[in-house]
């Protein structure tokens, strides 16, 4: 059973480009998450998606960024007109969504993102 | 969110146990706790969670106080590949929607071989 596959692992953008993070989540699961770690610091939350809804988009920046989830193919995390600031790890997470608060959340190996 | 306290680094000998604590002195009845680790360079993953009682697995053992207001992983042998940020993070199990994990600074473990 593959795990959560992310795509691309590394991607250099200029400023002022769009960058787009792919997901697919674990077979089964339909819960996924978007987190950021930016250089030298914690992992934060940025949005919570279910097939096709998006739940919780409390840790999106209000502009530029953006995800979705369609019901079929991976979840994208779209960057529009990045900046240096946006340089950082982004990490996705996928769930069974059964009992969730309890159940864990299974990372994939991220997306280092590098903006010029 | 409530919010936990661990310590910013610790080290431990190869093959002797680790006992990394966590407290969490605003913690509800309703909060879980969870303990997830990160590999360097790697994304984090799920190693434990508890409510009120101790629990195992084949990972690493949790050890929650009475009044829960504090917890310690404990990895019975450490080895090199255990040297990581764990992180100890509460769910909260009240509200559907809320399943996003709230990470801190986590503490760092070396592994001295």
């Amino acid at each position: 059973n593959a795990g959560v596959m992310q795509n691309p692992r590394h991607l250099v953008r200029r400023r002022g480009q769009e960058a787009r993070l792919r997901c697919s989540p674990m077979k089964g699961h339909s819960h996924v998450y978007w987190y950021r770690q930016l250089p030298e610091e914690g992992l934060k939350f940025m949005v919570y998606l279910q097939k096709e809804n998006i739940i919780d988009e409390s840790g999106m920046p209000k502009e530029r960024f953006s995800a979705e989830f369609p019901k079929e193919g991976p979840s994208i995390l779209r960057i529009q007109q990045v900046v240096r600031g946006d340089s950082a790890a982004y990490f996705c997470a996928s769930s069974p969504g059964e009992d969730p608060p309890t159940n864990e959340q299974f990372f994939g190996p991220g997306t280092r993102l590098t903006v010029l | 969110d409530a919010k936990t306290t661990q310590p910013n680094s610790m080290e431990s000998n190869e093959e002797e146990p680790v006992h990394l604590p966590c407290n969490h002195s605003t913690i509800s009845g309703t909060d879980y706790i969870h303990w997830y680790r990160q590999l360097p360079s790697q994304g984090p993953e799920y190693v434990i969670h508890g409510l009120t009682s101790n629990v195992n697995n084949r990972m690493a053992s949790l050890a929650i106080a009475e009044d829960r207001k504090s917890s310690t992983l404990i990895l019975h042998r450490a080895t090199l590949r255990d040297a990581a940020v764990y992180y100890c993070i509460l769910r909260d199990t009240l509200y559907f929607g809320n399943e996003k994990l709230t990470f801190g600074t986590g503490t760092r473990l070396t592994i001295i071989p």
